[in-house]
């Protein structure tokens, strides 16, 4: 399994300004996921971020709006620019990391989320 | 691209009862559905999985199915307790390397009543 912490934790927001969330392994994982949570609704994958290499975006997704990166093996940030109420929503990161769930195989992992208010 | 329908979207059990959720899929090459709980302020937690090589398994009170023909799989749950209050979020993907992609249901809300 892994262990997945996100920073911060929760924030808000001016409309038009920008956050970054970091998200931080406890194991070298080679996928990375981010997802948004709107209120109230399931998850929405924005993208895939592999080290080394530019991230894929889902469609209605774009890297303008949520650029993404993953210096290393064990971080990821992921910035939500240009702020609207609409970006109001729970952001998650997710990692595919050795299961623990027998028998063992690669799952996925999510951190607790980052709770993002636009005002 | 994969869709996962979701049902029902709330459901109310006695403590001590049992309680299903079911989910069907229509991509019929996915092989892998995992089951997540979520609870209030917190990230989803992955409870149970289930590969289309088998039809079912169990953990505890928790188990898993899987109808592979009728593209559904279902969560049970046995002898709920309180704790056992969440959303829980089933999920579909085909596990090929470099496509590990899940979609997700719609989410059930889950309440226990003592």
């Amino acid at each position: 399994s892994a262990v997945i912490s996100q920073k911060p934790s929760r924030d808000i927001c001016q409309r038009g300004t920008s956050l970054t969330i970091q998200c931080q392994v406890d194991s070298q994982v080679t996928m990375m996921f981010w997802y948004r949570q709107q209120p109230g609704q399931s998850l929405t994958l924005i993208a895939t971020a592999n080290q080394g290499s530019e991230a894929t975006y889902e469609s209605g997704f774009v890297i303008d709006k949520f650029p993404i990166s993953r210096p290393n093996l064990t971080f990821s940030t992921l910035t939500v620019s240009n702020l609207s109420p609409e970006d109001s929503s729970i952001y998650l990161c997710s990692v595919e990391a050795s299961g623990a769930l027998p028998p063992s195989s690669y799952e996925q992992y999510f951190g607790p989320g980052t709770r993002l208010t636009v005002t | 691209g994969e869709n996962v329908e979701q049902h029902p979207s709330t459901l109310s059990v006695q403590e001590g009862d049992s309680a299903v959720i079911k989910c069907t899929y229509s991509d019929s090459a996915s092989n892998y559905f995992p089951w997540y709980k979520q609870e209030l302020g917190k990230g989803p937690q992955l409870i149970i999985d289930i590969r289309s090589n088998v039809g079912e398994k169990k953990d505890q009170r928790i188990a898993v199915t899987l109808n592979k023909t009728a593209k559904h799989f279902s969560l049970h749950i046995t002898e709920t307790q309180p704790e056992d209050s969440a959303v829980y979020f089933c999920a579909a993907s085909i596990r090929n390397f470099g496509n590990e992609k899940l979609t997700f249901g719609t989410g059930t809300r889950l309440t226990i009543i003592p």
